[in-house]
């Protein structure tokens, strides 16, 4: 069955940055877009920017364009999202998830504070 | 950027009952391919997103068959025959038409 399991949870500094990883299984990882959203506190989700796993195409978000890089690894099936210049808005959960969001990780808690 | 707005924020229901919730988007969600690549996602407490919904109609494979879509264009809609209390959570619909892709604001299913 499809599984993407997410890294643990991170406390950063502003300034800082932090690296998602999402490990798949349970499918041909080069087949499908990954996807990256975030919900931060009271928020709705809001979509990064996704990345084609295949031959490593991305696209962002406008909002996260200059601080987020998304790549893949296709011999270790796993996803990665950086996110840079971290603030305290960047205080959400974050998912990982298949192109036609049919498929999730089961969340990475980033809390920012100094 | 597509925005997509739900109708209403909130929905108290009783259980046994129907719901029924909007989505609008600001611009047709119908792509080049012909097809409308609008999606219905559920959140429960504590749980990642689930996909009930895609492609404005299709349910999602072990979705029950009381959630249903419907809608062409702009407008779309989420219905649930009736509610059973493993329902509550926030639902949001989703476009897949362009980039960036964009969610509604949610709506709170909540027993009466």
């Amino acid at each position: 069955q499809v599984q993407l399991v997410q890294s643990g949870a991170e406390v950063k500094k502003p300034g800082a940055s932090v690296k998602i990883t999402c490990k798949a299984s349970g499918y041909t990882f080069t087949n499908y877009a990954m996807h990256w959203v975030r919900q931060a506190p009271g928020q709705r989700l809001e979509w990064m920017g996704w990345i084609n796993a295949g031959d490593g195409d991305t696209r962002y978000s406008q909002k996260f364009q200059g601080r987020v890089t998304i790549t893949r690894d296709t011999s270790a099936s796993t996803g990665y999202m950086e996110l840079s210049s971290l603030r305290s808005e960047d205080t959400a959960m974050y998912y990982c998830g298949l192109g036609g969001f049919d498929y999730w990780g089961q969340g990475t808690l980033v809390t920012v504070s100094s | 950027d597509i925005v997509m707005t739900q109708t209403p924020l909130s929905s108290p229901v009783t259980l046994g009952q129907p719901a029924s919730i909007s989505c609008t988007s600001s611009q047709s969600l119908v792509h080049s391919d012909e097809n409308t690549y609008l999606s219905w996602l559920q959140r429960r407490p504590g749980q990642p997103p689930r996909l009930l919904i895609y492609k404005i109609s299709k349910r999602f494979s072990g979705v029950p068959d009381r959630f249903s879509g419907s809608g062409a264009g702009t407008h779309f809609t989420l219905k649930i025959s009736r509610v059973e209390a493993e329902d509550v959570g926030i639902y949001y619909c989703v476009q897949g038409t362009q980039f960036p892709r964009t969610f509604g604001q949610g709506t709170k299913l909540e027993i009466k």
